[in-house]
């Protein structure tokens, strides 16, 4: 199947910092991708959705200035946590899709990011 | 978006299969049913889909309701590496804000004997 690699798998910064999160799809070219925010015990919450060269939908309660997609190419996704504090640690996964009518029904998703802020 | 229901746990013995139900009874028209689960500390990753019909692949066998409102995943025989949280889904395959969105839910967890 295809490949969507995250890195790096964990960081721990201190408050106030800045984390940048990076997503890339190894074989397929992604012309969406999503990022997830999962707390312990929790499910997965979709934060945004970004079509390549466009700007990023974020879902409802999730701060845009906060939480920087960038989505410039079909095989990069970044996001960058602005002024991280600790209720920011979490566990952050993305996700992408190709084209076609087959890809396009199918997410593949990165082995996440653990992020603890201090 | 419909909502999906799903047994909050299941247990199974290796070798065994298993049968993971989950109930989508406000399920529309163009609504798919996808299957994702979760292994420990890892990100989702994509099991199966069906829209109307039956589908198999190499992972697992998916059974479609013909009313559509209910759907069981199947794996033929369970190892120690299906345990996971397993998360039924549907997702609008039409334009739209929600198209390719998928909103998990709290998905099954599938705990595997020895």
């Amino acid at each position: 199947g295809a490949v969507v690699s995250q890195h790096p798998s964990r960081v721990i910064c201190k408050s106030g910092t800045s984390v940048k999160i990076e997503c890339r799809s190894l074989d397929f070219q992604a012309t969406t991708m999503f990022w997830y925010r999962q707390f312990p015990k929790q499910s997965l919450m979709l934060m945004a959705t970004s079509n390549e060269g466009s700007k990023a939908t974020y879902e409802q309660g999730v701060e845009k200035d906060k939480f920087l997609i960038n989505h410039a190419s079909l095989t990069l996704s970044t996001l960058t946590v602005t002024s991280a504090h600790p209720e920011d640690s979490s566990f952050y996964i993305c996700s992408a899709r190709g084209r076609g009518e087959w890809a396009k029904n199918i997410q593949y998703f990165g082995a996440g990011t653990r992020l603890s802020v201090l | 978006d419909a909502k999906t229901t799903q047994p909050n746990s299941m247990e199974s013995n290796e070798e065994e299969p298993v049968h993971l139900p989950c109930n989508h009874s406000t399920i529309s028209g163009t609504d798919y049913i996808h299957w994702y689960r979760q292994l420990p500390s890892q990100g989702p990753e994509y099991v199966i889909h069906g829209l109307t019909s039956n589908v198999n692949n190499r992972m697992a066998s998916l059974a479609i309701a013909e009313d559509r409102k209910s759907s069981t995943l199947i794996l033929h025989r369970a190892t120690l590496r299906d345990a996971a949280v397993y998360y039924c889904i549907l997702r609008d395959f039409r334009g739209g804000t929600s198209y390719g969105k998928l909103t998990f839910g709290q998905g099954t967890i599938l705990t595997v004997h020895p």
